[in-house]
């Protein structure tokens, strides 16, 4: 089974600063998938970023971007430039690859992110 | 626009009780789920769906069933509702291709007393 650990329950920074989230996971899978998943106070769960295993090259989505190192596990996300709008829980979710099709998302407990005016 | 609607989105409701919360996608997707969330212990899936009549369990899924009689449609039901399933509810879906991200509806909070 896999196991999502994200080990800071909350962060807060100043706007306009960058901030890292981080994550570690554990799993036997060789192929595998790694999302973050923003949950602003409206609930609403909205995909951030994704990064698959067999690839190198660390996703960047705008001010997100992540560090996926496989060997140790772990899978930071980073976000420069701080906005207000950018308050919100923080999942890091991981999905193993199947030949079948989707599969489960596997959840962290999630860092709940304040940045501060 | 592309969906996942969920109703309700609030519910309070007492021990015992049926009750169903409906999920429809408009996306044509084949795979859907449902995740409850609980403070401190993140999304956890309940039950799946990979198609039209094919469900199976999640990590959850006690207290819990589900149907899939359409592609568009994943009810979730508690035949009967007890307060440890009071908790945020999602439903989710997705084309069934390996990394297709999952989108999610809005939630219900369901409150059982």
């Amino acid at each position: 089974a896999q196991t999502v650990t994200q080990s800071q329950p909350e962060m807060s920074v100043q706007e306009a600063e960058t901030v890292t989230l981080s994550c570690t996971y554990d799993t036997s899978e060789n192929n595998y998938y790694l999302f973050w998943y923003k949950q602003p106070p409206s609930r609403q769960m909205i995909l951030v970023i994704r990064q698959e295993a067999y690839k190198q090259q660390n996703a960047t989505e705008n001010r997100f971007s992540v560090n996926f190192q496989k060997a140790a596990k772990s899978f930071s996300l980073k976000i420069s430039d701080s906005q207000l709008g950018d308050t919100a829980m923080y999942f890091c979710a991981f999905m193993k690859h199947t030949n079948f099709g989707n599969e489960k998302l596997t959840f962290g407990t999630g860092t709940r992110l304040t940045i501060i005016p | 626009e592309a969906q996942v609607t969920q109703n309700p989105r609030y519910l309070i409701t007492v021990t015992g009780k049926k009750l169903t919360v409906t999920c429809s996608q408009n996306m044509n997707h084949e795979y859907m789920s449902w995740y409850r969330q609980d403070p401190g212990l993140g999304l956890r899936q309940i039950y799946y769906s990979m198609n039209v009549e094919v469900t199976d369990k999640g990590d959850v899924p006690e207290g819990y069933k589900v149907s899939r009689k359409e592609k568009r449609n994943f009810p979730l039901i508690l035949e009967s509702p007890s307060p440890n399933q009071t908790s945020l509810y999602f439903c989710a879906s997705s084309l069934n291709r390996q990394n297709q991200p999952q989108h999610f509806g809005d939630g219900t909070r369901l409150s059982i007393l």
